[in-house]
């Protein structure tokens, strides 16, 4: 079956320590998309990716980064400078930027102590 | 810029009826519509473009007012299954700045 992976479902960190978020997917989309998800606000945009080896912050990258070096692949990290890293963290792709549809992973819930 | 949602949340018997608003300052070309069960990922619903006409599925469409930069999410006949958190998601030009709203959740009772 086709679709997108996150892993881990749930991942706990120490204050000041990077953490990188898997999202892999199957379906062959040129374009990838990470959301952070906080009570209340709804998903907020914090990098996305059109291409292989090409991507661009969204509204809130700082203290994140990003690499795109596989098509399927578009880990994100979550470094020490974000200073407010606990919360749910939604992967995205669609077809193409020109495509309407976004298709989300299962997320990932990231606390960190 | 965010679109507004409201109402920020609604509670129905099974059967009722609703309305889920979004709204934005700035003229819109498309807006796209998502809903999200309790421990779920978002799942796409519809999306209207400018112009173009009311959406449906079933018992679930959508409106979008191009002078009043508003759509509207109508559920009729509320099933269980419809409750979950709706938002609404955003663009001012084709491919460009499409943002989300904060969602408005939606409780259908039995």
């Amino acid at each position: 079956d086709g679709g997108i992976t996150q892993s881990p479902k749930y991942l706990f960190r120490k204050e000041g320590q990077n953490v990188t978020l898997s999202c892999e997917q199957n379906l062959n989309h040129d374009a990838m998309y990470w959301y952070r998800q906080d009570p209340g606000q709804g998903l907020r945009l914090i990098y996305y990716s059109q291409i292989v080896n090409d991507f661009q912050k969204g509204d809130i990258a700082e203290g994140y980064s990003v690499s795109r070096e596989k098509k399927e692949s578009f880990p994100l990290t979550v470094t020490s400078a974000q200073k407010n890293p606990t919360a749910f963290y939604l992967c995205a792709s669609k077809v193409s930027q020109d495509n309407w549809e976004q298709f989300f992973g299962p997320g990932t819930r990231l606390t960190v102590l | 810029q965010q679109p507004v949602q409201s109402p920020q949340a609604v509670i129905l018997r099974e059967g009722e009826d609703a309305v889920i608003n979004c709204s934005s300052s700035k003229a819109l070309y498309s807006v796209h519509w998502y809903r999200q069960k309790h421990g779920e990922a978002p799942v796409f619903l519809m999306i209207l473009l400018k112009g173009g006409e009311q959406k449906g599925h079933e018992k679930i469409s959508a409106s979008f007012n191009e002078k009043k930069q508003q759509s509207s999410l109508y559920l009729t006949a509320s099933q269980l299954s419809y409750s979950g958190t709706y938002f609404c998601g955003t663009e001012n030009n084709y491919g460009q700045n499409f943002v989300f709203g904060p969602g408005t959740r939606l409780s259908v009772l039995p």
